[in-house]
């Protein structure tokens, strides 16, 4: 039974481009969350979604930044236009419904220049 | 909205030594998971313990509810062990979770 699963693992751009994260949750989970982690620092929640739903996007920048998760296919989140500030590692976790237990994929570490 | 805080932030054992970590949470909570933060950044379940207590080979935890803390307990520890150990809450079911600082924890042989 495969694990969370994202990709790429490293992803470099510079000023301006785009970034696109991909999370395929755990077989038979259908809820998905992203979270940030800036360097030397804990998680911080982004946003949290079900299939072709978006649940809760509270801790997400209003700006630059989108997520989906559409009925087939992995999730993505999406920044547009990185500056260096985005410069962290995104982590993506997964759970059943109903089932608190979360369980995270190995995150994919951007890097701005 | 829910803060968590984990102490110490900062652990040096030798190989060998016990420790306990612990998690202070400021509202009741439906989840609760210990998690370890190896050196390659990879985030490995430890444990999910809303409440009681559960073992798994040289680590335990313990999850008193009511007093609103978790305690993570690491036994004979190796070198392996090192790494930031994170506590994180989640309030009702299926809600994203709240994390600590972290603990860093440095085993030294």
């Amino acid at each position: 039974n495969a694990g969370v699963m994202q990709n790429p693992r490293h992803l470099v751009r510079r000023r301006g481009q785009e970034a696109r994260l991909r999370c395929s949750p755990m077989k038979g989970h259908s809820h998905v969350y992203w979270y940030r982690q800036l360097p030397e620092e804990g998680l911080k929640f982004m946003v949290y979604l079900q299939k072709e739903n978006i649940i809760d996007e509270s801790g997400m920048p209003k700006e630059r930044f989108s997520a989906e998760f559409p009925k087939e296919g992995p999730s993505i989140l999406r920044i547009q236009q990185v500056v260096r500030g985005d410069s962290a590692a995104y982590f993506c976790a997964s759970s059943r419904p109903g089932l608190d237990e979360q369980f995270f994929g190995p995150g994919t570490r951007l890097t701005v220049l | 909205g829910i803060q968590v805080e984990q102490s110490p932030p900062d652990l040096i054992l030798q190989e060998g030594a016990n420790s306990t970590l612990r998690c202070n949470f400021s509202d009741s909570v439906n989840n609760l998971q210990w998690f370890h933060q190896n050196p390659w950044g990879q985030l490995i379940n430890l444990f999910y313990i809303p409440s009681g207590t559960k073992q798994n080979g040289r680590l335990s935890a313990t999850t008193v509810a009511t007093e609103r803390y978790s305690l993570l307990y690491i036994s004979s520890s190796q070198t392996t062990d090192s790494g930031v150990y994170f506590c994180a809450v989640g309030t009702s079911g299926n809600t994203p979770l709240v994390f600590g600082k972290g603990t860093r924890l440095s085993v030294i042989a």
